[in-house]
């Protein structure tokens, strides 16, 4: 079965940091782009960062750039999501979902890891 | 980043039809059919319903349509039932160079009377 779970979410600080998780079984990781979207509460759909099957190419959404870094290990079938100097507005569910053949071409995603940020 | 607007609520009554518009802007989205549609119900992670603007997964129903003209790409939804309701994203590729990246809707939420 293609799936992916992502894990690391919790409860930190303003100022803090979190790393995200999402794993993948199913299908061949390595031969594809990842993403990660978040959804906070009462908004809508957020497209956060995106990187390349190989890692040459990643993009960040301008909110999060400089704070956030995405990574992947092929090796282990996982996605990561670092994120640093956490703000109140970061707060939400985050979703890693499997790019097809286009990075908008979202057609498997996780169940969400939630984040929340407040003291 | 660009932006791709959508109306914020929508309703319909069951088996009736409703198309839901996303408006975008710059050459790419204009000239391209690259734009997919997601449905969002509470509690559930996103599903892609339509890409490249017309195409639908294997399983989705054929009641799901996707158009697009100029700058408006449209989902259609025929034979509206009660399972519809939740909210509907637009998403396509935003921005060049370093702002480069990917834009959602601000989501529609559809209500089945």
């Amino acid at each position: 079965e293609v799936q992916l779970v992502e894990s690391g979410g919790g409860l930190v600080n303003p100022g803090g940091s979190l790393r995200l998780s999402c794993a993948a079984s199913g299908f061949t990781f390595s031969s594809y782009n990842m993403n990660w979207v978040r959804l906070a509460p009462g908004k809508g759909l957020e497209w956060v960062s995106s990187i390349s099957s190989s890692r040459s190419y990643i993009y960040y959404a301008d909110s999060v750039k400089g704070r956030f870094t995405i990574s992947r290990d092929n090796t282990k079938n996982s996605l990561y999501l670092q994120m640093s100097s956490l703000r109140a507005e970061d707060t939400a569910i985050y979703y890693c979902a499997r790019g097809e053949q286009h990075l908008i071409q979202m057609d498997v995603w996780g169940q969400g890891t939630a984040v929340t940020v407040s003291s | 980043q660009s932006a791709l607007t959508q109306p914020a609520s929508m309703s319909g009554s069951p088996g009736q039809s409703i198309t839901i518009p996303c408006t975008g802007t710059g050459s790419d989205f204009e000239n391209y059919n690259l734009v997919s549609w997601y449905q969002q119900q509470p509690g559930k992670a996103p599903k892609l319903i339509i890409y490249e603007g017309t195409k639908r997964p294997s399983g989705v129903s054929n009641r799901f349509s996707g158009s697009k003209s100029g700058n408006t790409a449209s989902l259609t939804i025929s034979g509206l039932q009660g399972e519809d309701e939740g909210n509907y994203y637009c998403c396509a590729y935003a921005g060049s160079g370093s702002h480069f990246g990917v834009v959602f809707g601000g989501g529609t939420r559809l209500t089945v009377l």
